[in-house]
């Protein structure tokens, strides 16, 4: 199976700063990676698919980079609604693995 | 608007069997990859199974093979998960999600409010 690793597990940041979490897969596959955002109690929201595309109705200060086995979210200008859990996903071949995801806090 | 609804959870003994439903809406159900995820209790998301628009391919993640079967019924718009020889480390909420687009290559876009199993004795 591959392997999704994701990086850090959590971080503290303030609202208008700019954030960056990593995953690395244990072997390339291509642009097949999404990012999900969870909050508490409520099911995972997809933010991008496809390593860079935004889904319909995020924000735009949502964005992602990345192929082969290197991927980044960046959230340009974090707001108080972005405090949550992200996960990305790899959906380029079975078993679907996802990252440990990462916590971000109010610092 | 698309809906996912699932039902089923609850409290099971070790060893025990389980049919999770989840009843979609809104969508053309027929037409989509549909996929199983959990997530146990303060623990990250786990992808369990995923079934083709007609029921004809069925990916599962390795702990879950041979004891969970997912299927669907498209002319009750619903999709199932059967589980057996549940154990403690199955205990989790179960998300239904839908596949973004028609193709296998495809990460889950919309996603139920999940459905709570607790293996206990």
């Amino acid at each position: 199976a591959i392997r999704i690793t994701q990086s850090p597990s959590s971080l503290s940041a303030s609202t208008g700063d700019r954030v960056t979490i990593t995953c690395r897969a244990s072997q390339g596959i291509s642009s097949y990676l999404a990012w999900y955002q969870q909050k508490p109690g409520k099911a995972p929201k997809l933010l991008i698919y496809a390593a860079s595309t935004l889904q319909s109705g995020v924000p735009s200060r949502f964005s992602g980079s990345g192929s082969g086995t290197d991927f980044t979210l960046t959230i340009s200008c974090l707001q108080s609604e972005d405090f949550a859990t992200y996960y990305c996903q790899q959906y380029y071949t079975y078993p679907r693995t996802f990252g440990q995801g990462t916590k971000v806090e109010i610092k | 608007e698309v809906q996912l609804v699932e039902s089923g959870g609850g409290l099971v003994q070790p060893g025990g069997s389980l049919r999770l439903s989840c009843a979609a809406s809104g969508f053309t159900f027929s037409n989509y990859w549909m996929s199983w995820v959990r997530q146990a209790p303060g623990k990250g998301l786990e992808w369990v199974a995923n079934i083709k628009q007609d029921g004809s391919e069925k990916y599962y993640v390795d702990s879950v093979k041979g004891r969970f079967t997912i299927s669907r019924d498209n002319a009750k718009n619903s999709l199932y998960l059967h589980m057996n020889s549940l154990r403690a480390e199955d205990a989790a909420v179960y998300y239904c999600a839908r596949a973004r687009s028609l193709g296998d290559s495809s990460p889950p876009d919309y996603w139920g409010q999940g459905t709570l199993v607790t293996v206990s004795s």
